[in-house]
């Protein structure tokens, strides 16, 4: 059965805390890979695609173990802002986009 | 605006009354699909279509039909609505099915089935 497993939140973290989510996979053909924001069942929106090689941008770094076949984010100096949904995604081409339940994050002052 | 809409946002109906979800892009992708989202399961995928004419079943497409016949449109069509179909619902396009193609959702339409 094709899943896809996340931390199951939620997180309740301080303004400026560094916090990290993580998310397995259990397809081994699954060929690209994705951390999806939700606000408050608004529809999702692309946060960052997730590379063999590990990717950055910004306060946001995501990181690939193709053989664990586990993912993570790390969000440093959170805000406010950051209070979301956060959702592992997984494709594995040609057929659906699989998607984690999502794990919770609540920033607070 | 590049952009995927959905009509109706919300809508209550009744058990039985045949209704239909329209879901629009004007991003000329090939790819479209249908999800509902439902509290303690995630995101799942109803129906997709890979591109005019093709559409092929998800995790969950009992009690749905769609159709393709433009590129634009892919409506979700609940021909006997029943009270477990009852959720909030998203389409989703993308340039292709490829690796790495950036799926954008619509704002989606909140489902009741009384």
């Amino acid at each position: 059965r094709k899943e896809v497993e996340q931390d199951p939140g939620p997180f309740n973290v301080p303004e400026g805390a560094t916090v990290a989510f993580n998310c397995t996979y259990s397809n081994s053909a699954s060929q690209s890979f994705f951390w999806y924001r939700q606000d408050c069942r608004k529809e999702p929106k692309l946060l960052m695609s997730v590379y063999s090689s590990g990717n950055e941008d910004g306060r946001f770094t995501a990181q690939l173990n193709r053989a664990s076949q586990y993912i993570s984010l790390l969000i440093r100096d959170s805000k406010l802002s950051d209070s979301a949904t956060y959702l592992c995604v997984v494709n594995q081409a040609g057929t659906a986009l699989i998607f984690g339940k999502g794990t919770t994050l609540s920033v607070s002052s | 605006e590049a952009q995927v809409t959905q009509n109706p946002r919300y809508l209550i109906t009744v058990t039985g009354k045949k209704l239909t979800v329209t879901c629009s892009q004007n991003m000329n992708h090939e790819y479209m699909s249908w999800y509902r989202q439902d509290p303690g399961l995630g995101l799942r995928q109803i129906y997709y279509s890979m591109n005019v004419e093709v559409t092929d079943k998800g995790d969950v497409p009992e009690g749905y039909k769609v159709s393709r016949k433009e590129k634009r449109n892919f409506p979700l069509i609940l021909e006997s609505p029943s009270p477990n179909q009852t959720s909030l619902y998203f389409c989703a396009s993308s340039r292709t099915s490829g690796s790495y193609n950036e799926q954008f959702f619509g704002p989606g339409t909140r489902l009741t089935v009384l």
